[in-house]
């Protein structure tokens, strides 16, 4: 079993949209999550982090996780063109400091 | 960007030829990371490094060797490339002694094995 599954999409919305992208994870004993964002030909870029549960707010994104559910989601509001990647979730906990990712959701925002 | 240089950042090599990449970071962290990145796969741990001269298997190891002499440094070996192994490259660092799980990203090198 995967540890992280994440939709790999692809996921195409207008300009403005509200988007939700998800993740389930199986290890309830890893509390880091992480979202990272990467362009075509790039690499990834951390985008959010928490730690355990509750949500976290970064401008017109805010990352969500729900341990009840396994369930770890990112929300984007007032989605641009420029938020047009691919979106890996991950998470991570232990002594080894290793992160699991999810294969990544293939975001296109249209103008 | 976290002060991370992949080299080289394309390659085309042979079966059988031997390949190594390097990463360098000038940011001075601990732990450093190489990973594989493949259509329907995402992101796989292949090894990593806690310290110079201390590394450990990731999930696909086979086929690989990694050496790190230099805090700076961390070099991944194909010993005899194969076609499996064409694939985009990615060196990760972080910093236990800051947040243990931020990782940051290089650019990432472009391995085609023919």
């Amino acid at each position: 079993q995967k540890e992280v599954e994440q939709d790999p999409g692809p996921l195409s919305v207008p300009e403005g949209a509200i988007v939700s992208l998800n993740c389930t994870y199986s290890n309830s004993a890893f509390q880091y999550f992480m979202w990272y964002r990467q362009y075509s030909r790039k690499g990834p870029e951390l985008l959010m982090y928490t730690y355990s549960s509750g949500n976290k707010e970064d401008g017109r994104f805010t990352a969500q996780v729900d341990k009840s559910s396994k369930y770890i989601s990112l929300f984007i509001r007032d989605s641009q063109p420029s938020d047009s990647a691919t979106y890996l979730c991950a998470n991570g906990g232990g002594s080894n400091y290793k992160l699991t990712f999810g294969k990544g959701t293939l975001l296109t925002v249209n103008p | 960007d976290a002060g991370i240089t992949q080299s080289p950042r394309h390659k085309v090599t042979e079966t059988g030829t031997p390949v190594t990449l390097r990463c360098h970071q000038t940011e001075n962290h601990r732990y450093m990371y190489w990973y594989r990145q493949d259509p329907g796969h995402g992101l796989r741990l292949i090894h990593y490094s806690y310290g110079v001269k201390d590394t450990d298997k990731g999930e696909v190891s086979d086929g690989y060797s990694v050496s790190r002499s230099k805090t700076e440094d961390f070099l991944l070996t194909l010993e005899s490339a194969t076609s499996s192994q064409t694939s985009v490259y990615f060196c990760a660092i972080s910093d236990p002694t800051v947040n243990s799980y931020e990782q940051y990203f290089g650019p990432g090198t472009r391995l085609t094995v023919t």
